[in-house]
């Protein structure tokens, strides 16, 4: 089996600071490791991904992720934010085996302060 | 551009009917598509697995008579709610993977029932 927890449904950061949404995962097998995004009433855009080869991964719009599977996480970086960066963000993992079948994690709601 | 075509964006019905929400993958052919179901704030849940020519897979919970799932083509899933009441109120968004791809993600339909 296999779930997502992702810590803060909620965080706040001003514009060009840090940012960090955090992501542990559990797998019994090797995981894939995703992070979306979501604006209101949209779907959801794909940041970026882990699958095999070099853990640091960068994505889109700056963000980047870190598999560590010692601590089974996969946490969300930005080093400085924008505001258009306030959205709802997704980690989500599946496994090697079955790519399609997504298990999301619960989000975590970005602000954005000028 | 849009690879996966979600239609309508939102829709309001009254307590009874049924509605049809249309999920087209566009450019590419999809023998397997994914319908989830999105409370407000809260992650999104698999409802299905869309296979194109045969049944669709319902995960655990999820009323197959309620949520009828049509594949016919290979770019077409349909996902009907049937007699629908105020508690199928939702945010429900279909996904499609495109070969080696993550998932690509609609935008979603937005479904108040009154």
């Amino acid at each position: 089996a296999q779930s997502v927890t992702q810590l803060g449904s909620h965080v706040s950061v001003s514009e060009g600071a840090l940012v960090l949404l955090r992501c542990n995962y559990s797998s019994s097998v090797p995981p894939y490791l995703f992070w979306y995004v979501q604006y209101p009433n949209q779907g959801l855009q794909l940041l970026l991904k882990y699958t095999t080869g070099a853990t640091l991964v960068k994505g889109i719009n700056g963000f980047e992720a870190e598999f560590k599977k010692s601590e089974t996480s996969f946490h969300l970086t930005k080093p400085s934010a924008h505001m258009s960066d306030a959205a709802e963000y997704f980690c989500a993992v599946s496994s090697s085996y079955n790519t399609d079948k997504l298990i999301f994690g619960t989000g975590t709601r970005l602000q954005v302060f000028p | 551009g849009a690879v996966v075509s979600q239609h309508p964006s939102w829709v309001i019905c009254k307590s009874g009917t049924s509605v049809k929400i249309e999920c087209r993958s566009l450019d590419f052919q999809a023998t397997t598509m994914f319908w989830y179901r999105q409370f407000p704030k809260q992650s999104l849940m698999l409802m299905a697995t869309s296979n194109e020519g045969s049944k669709a897979t319902y995960e655990q919970g999820v009323e197959k008579d309620k949520f009828l799932i049509n594949h016919a083509s290979l770019t077409l899933s349909t996902l009907t709610v049937t007699s629908a009441h105020p508690e199928d109120s939702s945010f429900y968004i279909c996904s499609a993977n495109r070969g080696n791809s993550p998932l690509h993600f609609g935008n979603g339909t937005r479904l108040t029932v009154t």
